[in-house]
């Protein structure tokens, strides 16, 4: 079936680095632009960034560019978040979610992951 | 940035009542708006695109309107499985956006 899995969360200092990973099944991956979106604890949704099916156009919310980096791998079927100088605000439930036309930049996220949890505490 | 607006941000209702969701948005997003519904623990779920377009396997209690800067979610008699948080969201513009969610509750 079509789906996204999220992993690489954990618990990391102010300051430090992580790096998300999402594997994709069930759908032609380089077709599709995806998406990260957060949500901190007891909060809403937040989106974060945008990588387009190619790989080529990228978009980021103003809180995290700078810091964070998407990129794919195409070939692998996965997409990636580098996450550097972590803040305190950062800790967030993140998601990776598909986009549900094809080739399409701005689309409706119709398959979402589980998430996977990343704590930025001291 | 766009801002979406939800109202209320709870609704207190019975099962097999209507549920009417608002949401407001800052400028015009045209009708590229979307609504997704929430369970605790879970991941959000696609239920409305374009408006007013449901989703894959949504019931037809479900449905959206408006256009421009204005929007409704209606949920006609609820059902158990529709207590949640709705969020909408806009793609209209970068930064995509949503709104804080509203959370319907028995």
């Amino acid at each position: 079936q079509v789906q996204v899995v999220e992993s690489g969360g954990g618990v990391v200092q102010p300051g430090g680095s992580v790096r998300l990973s999402c594997a994709a099944s069930g759908f032609i991956f380089n077709k599709h632009g995806i998406h990260w979106v957060r949500q901190a604890p007891g909060k809403g949704l937040e989106w974060v960034a945008f990588i387009r099916y190619d790989g080529i156009n990228k978009y980021y919310a103003d809180s995290v560019r700078g810091r964070f980096t998407i990129s794919r791998d195409n070939s692998n079927n996965t997409l990636f978040l580098q996450m550097n100088s972590l803040r305190t605000e950062d800790t967030a439930v993140y998601y990776c979610a598909k986009n549900r036309e094809t080739y399409y930049d701005s689309s409706p996220f119709d398959i979402w992951g589980q998430g996977t949890m990343v704590t930025v505490s001291s | 940035e766009i801002v979406l607006t939800q109202s209320p941000a709870t609704l207190s209702l019975s099962p097999g009542e209507r549920a009417t969701l608002s949401c407001r948005a800052s400028q015009s997003v045209s009708d590229y708006l979307a609504w997704y519904q929430q369970k605790p623990g879970q991941a959000p779920r696609l239920l409305i695109y374009d408006a007013s377009n449901r989703a894959t396997g949504i019931p037809a209690r479900v449905s959206g309107s408006g256009s421009g800067t204005d929007f409704t979610l209606t949920i006609s008699s609820l059902e158990p499985e529709d207590f949640a948080v709705y969020y909408c969201q806009q793609r209209r513009n970068w930064p995509l956006t949503f709104g804080g969610g509203t959370k319907v509750e028995i």
